[in-house]
């Protein structure tokens, strides 16, 4: 099973401000199978990244997704006020189960 | 449009059964495969299994295996996830959600169910 370690545990930014999440998986994934979902409180997980690098339908350009292997990264250039909330990677590269991460939490300084 | 709507929430006592439902709208239920995550409060996603309606195969995390059955019954669009014992520890959120036609990402996710399980 292919554990992922997402990190900080919680990052706090300003409005404007640009966050980089990263994640990081105990092995090698597979033809960059990585996708990144936001969940707002209260809410069920949305899709923002698959694929690595490719921006889910209806997701703005300031999230943008990059890496391979082990180590990804998800940014979002000029944070806005509805971007605050938890983040999470998940890998489905070969057999199940296909993994999340620990989740990271983007909150307002 | 793709939809997939979930039961009410539930409250049960340790020891009961419990069978919550996923009905799915906007595709072909039998074309692709269909998932439960948990979400524990104020913790992480989980992922549990997922399942391909069309011949019921059936794929199980190790962590859930034996803890929980999933199911689905085609006739009628809609995907099950089943207790035969509650313990308070599966008190969570469960969310049912549908992976990509062409990989396993989840592109829809259901409204979720909570069920708390309490003496």
């Amino acid at each position: 099973e292919i554990v992922l370690t997402q990190s900080p545990g919680t990052l706090s930014l300003s409005p404007g401000e640009r966050a980089t999440l990263s994640c990081r998986a105990s092995q090698n994934i597979k033809s960059s199978f990585l996708a990144w979902y936001q969940q707002r409180p209260g809410q069920a997980p949305r899709l923002l990244i698959y694929g690595a690098s490719s921006r889910a339908t209806g997701i703005p350009d300031r999230f943008s997704g990059s890496g391979s292997g082990t180590d990804f990264s998800l940014t979002i250039n000029r944070v806005e006020p509805e971007d605050f909330a938890v983040y999470y990677c998940q890998q489905y590269g070969g057999s199940p189960p296909h993994t999340f991460g620990q989740g990271t939490k983007v909150d307002i300084k | 449009e793709v939809q997939l709507v979930q039961s009410g929430a539930e409250v049960k006592k340790p020891g009961e059964s419990l069978k919550i439902s996923c009905k799915a709208s906007g595709y072909s239920f039998t074309d692709d495969w269909i998932g439960w995550v948990r979400q524990m409060p104020g913790k992480g996603l989980e992922w549990m299994g997922i399942i391909f309606p069309r011949d019921s195969d059936t794929r199980y995390s190790p962590s859930f295996e034996g803890q929980v059955t999933i199911s689905a019954d085609k006739s009628i669009n809609t995907a099950y996830l089943q207790w035969s014992s509650l313990r308070a520890s599966d008190t969570a959120t469960y969310f049912c959600a549908r992976p990509n036609a062409y990989d396993y990402y989840f592109d829809f996710w259901g409204q979720g169910t909570l069920v708390t399980v309490s003496s």
